[in-house]
């Protein structure tokens, strides 16, 4: 059974430092992974997705790695903003499954 | 605009009544998807369609609970008999499948409160 987990589950900084959230799942048989954002009480807002043939995956500020083998993504935040304040959700979608399986999400705060 | 969209955005009820929820998919999309979200935790798979089949249920999807998308267009989720427990964000996905893997978009979700 796919199990995925997120940590931290919460996280403060102040604005300008550069951050690490970490995705771990337990079948490294996966198509894609996939990090999202979702501000309070919205829906998901997909910012990342990295193929299981790809390691990385950048956009903007954000780099995403992924390490299939051992099971980890890591979603690289740099120089953080008060606007990067939200919940950020790791999923993973392989074929067995058919379905995006989900982390609890890690929040995070970034304040001025 | 081309992206998901999901109606009502809102929704309140008192227990034992039922609601339907719609979801529109991103047009070209052959697979639709509905995920539930309770409070502090990531979405869960409910079930999903492709075209017009509804090819999975996960356990979550109990009697009460039906799905359709009829003609593979848009797809309701209704819940009959409303219980507390129920009280979520519900979420459509839409994607196209071709070979192995997809991205999946998801739509800004409706939110039942159960009284």
């Amino acid at each position: 059974k796919q199990e995925v987990t997120q940590i931290p589950a919460a996280l403060s900084v102040p604005e300008g430092e550069n951050l690490v959230l970490n995705c771990s799942f337990t079948d490294s048989a996966i198509y894609n992974l996939q990090w999202f954002r979702q501000d309070p009480g919205k829906g998901l807002t997909s910012l990342l997705l990295i193929q299981s043939s790809q390691r990385e995956q950048t956009s903007g500020r954000l780099n995403a790695s992924l390490d299939k083998s051992s099971g980890r993504s890591t979603l690289y935040i740099a120089a953080s903003q008060p606007g990067d304040s939200a919940t950020y959700l790791c999923a993973v979608f392989s074929g067995g499954y058919n379905k995006l399986i989900f982390g609890a999400g890690t929040r995070l705060a970034v304040h001025p | 605009d081309t992206g998901v969209s999901q109606d009502p955005r809102h929704k309140i009820t008192k227990r034992g009544q039922n609601v339907t929820f719609r979801c529109d998919p991103i047009s070209e999309h052959n697979r639709l998807y509905w995920y539930r979200q309770t409070l502090g935790q990531g979405p869960e798979f409910l079930t999903y369609f492709q075209n017009e089949a509804q090819l999975e249920k996960s356990r979550l999807l109990s009697d009460r609970f039906s799905a359709e998308r009829p003609k593979g267009s848009f797809s309701t989720l209704e819940i009959q008999r409303t219980e507390q427990g129920d009280s979520a964000m519900y979420l459509c996905a839409s994607s196209w499948r071709r070979g192995s893997g997809e991205t999946q978009y998801f739509g800004p979700g409706t939110r039942l409160l159960v009284l």
